[in-house]
Formats: structure tokens, C-alpha cells, sequence
């Protein structure tokens, strides 16, 4: 497609219930990237990938957030036992080359922990 | 480690005037791209301009571009003939040579008055 998707737009979970996050690249992006955006000013890197392979997971709390891009199928974020901490937006990034091309975003994935 | 910096929290300009948002980045990298991202209070990820640090010229996309001023690692946004629906939080974000981490600066929050 033409334009990073993310499923669901917004996700609701109890605290400890797991929480799992869609992102389909734009066809032909080999990178990846997944960010967490607590507040409206802050974002932290969660983890790329370069196809199906992790390139830099240095973002992600490895105990609760595990993420996966698999080949024929969406990239996933999942969080296991959910907390209210991890309330936030989640966005995805795909990009053709990051050297050289734009690095567009998703529409974001809300997810509330209540 | 890499870092960006956007001094300016929040500003005003007046419709149709110019603006210039600031960005300063921190790299060991010899190579690197720098973007701007708008973030409207919609809450999506709107990409406007992308740098690479062996352009000579400066970007530009429509009314945007981007004063890239290497010896002092900075890239600052301007937008020409401001309007209304250019109120929202401006990102300048940094990727690193290796392609693999995207980094945000804190943003700054433009409001444009009519």
C-alpha cells in the first residue's frame, strides 16, 4: 500500500491483560521502526527492524514488549501483562532508505491501560 | 548517541508571515538525514521535509524548508506565508548512519494567530 496502516486505531485494556499492535509498511519500506509517544511531546524509540530482521531493539522493556516482522504479514507490537504506564501512542514508521528517503508514519494505535 | 534539540516550547507568528523553528542536533555520524514531522492535534505523524547531510542545497517542499547549516548542526524549519491550519507541534528528528534509530527532538508548538 501507499501509506503505513496501523490496527486497531484505539485499544483498551484492563492492567495485566496483553495488548497486541499491527503496522503494514508501505510495500517496498525495508525498515520498520516503532515509537511510543507518552506525552504529546516526548517520543521514545522502541525498536526497527530492517525487514524481518531487528536492527535495534536498545528502546524496548524487554520483560512486557516483544515485536515481530514476518514476512507476508503485518510487523506486531505486543505487550504482555499490561500496565497504566504503558498508556500511550504507539506509532509506526516505515522507510525505503533512511539515508536518503522519508521515513513516513502511521496513523498511530492509542492504547489505553485502565 | 545522538540527540535533537528544539529550544522553542511554543511560539506565535501571525498569518502570513514567516517563521522560523529551530533544531540542533548532535551526531558522531558523518552521515545522516534530519526531518521534520508535523503532528496536528489530530494526533498523526504529517512528514514535511527531509535533508540528507551530503546535500549541498537546502531542502525545500512547497512553503517549507529547511536551513541546514552543518558546522553548526542545525536545522531549522521555515515556513513562509503562514496560515491557519499550520497551528500544530513541529518534530525535527535525526536518523543515524547505520539506518536504524529515528531520534525526536522535544517538538515545539506553533500557533498561528490570525
Amino acid at each position: 500500500g501507499e501509506e503505513v496502516a496501523q490496527t486497531p486505531k484505539h485499544l483498551v485494556r484492563g492492567e495485566g491483560q496483553k495488548a497486541k499492535l499491527y503496522c503494514a509498511p508501505i510495500k517496498g519500506h525495508s525498515y520498520v521502526f516503532w515509537y511510543q509517544q507518552v506525552l504529546k511531546n516526548e517520543f521514545k524509540f522502541l525498536i526497527s527492524f530492517q525487514n524481518e530482521n531487528v536492527f535495534d531493539e536498545t528502546g524496548m522493556p524487554k520483560e512486557r514488549f516483544s515485536a515481530k516482522c514476518l514476512p507476508n504479514s503485518p510487523c506486531s507490537l505486543e505487550i504482555q501483562a499490561t500496565k497504566l504506564e504503558d498508556s500511550a501512542v504507539y506509532f509506526c514508521a516505515s522507510s525505503q532508505s533512511p539515508r536518503g528517503q522519508e521515513a513516513f508514519f502511521g496513523q498511530g494505535t492509542r492504547l489505553t491501560v485502565v | 548517541a545522538q540527540k535533537i534539540t528544539q529550544t522553542q516550547p511554543g511560539m506565535f507568528v501571525q498569518e502570513k508571515e514567516a517563521v522560523t523553528l529551530d533544531c540542533t542536533y548532535d551526531t558522531s555520524d558523518q552521515s545522516y538525514g534530519l526531518f521534520w514531522y508535523k503532528q496536528p492535534s489530530s494526533g498523526e505523524m504529517i512528514f514535511l521535509i527531509y535533508q540528507g547531510s551530503y546535500d549541498e542545497q537546502n531542502a525545500t517542499e512547497g512553503r517549507y524548508s529547511l536551513n541546514f547549516q552543518k558546522a553548526r548542526k542545525s536545522a531549522n524549519l521555515v515556513i513562509s506565508a503562514s496560515q491557519l491550519g499550520d497551528s500544530a507541534m513541529y518534530f525535527c528528528a535525526m536518523i543515524n548512519n547505520a539506518g536504524n534509530m529515528l531520534t525526536f527532538g522535544g517538538g515545539t508548538r506553533l500557533m498561528v494567530k490570525p
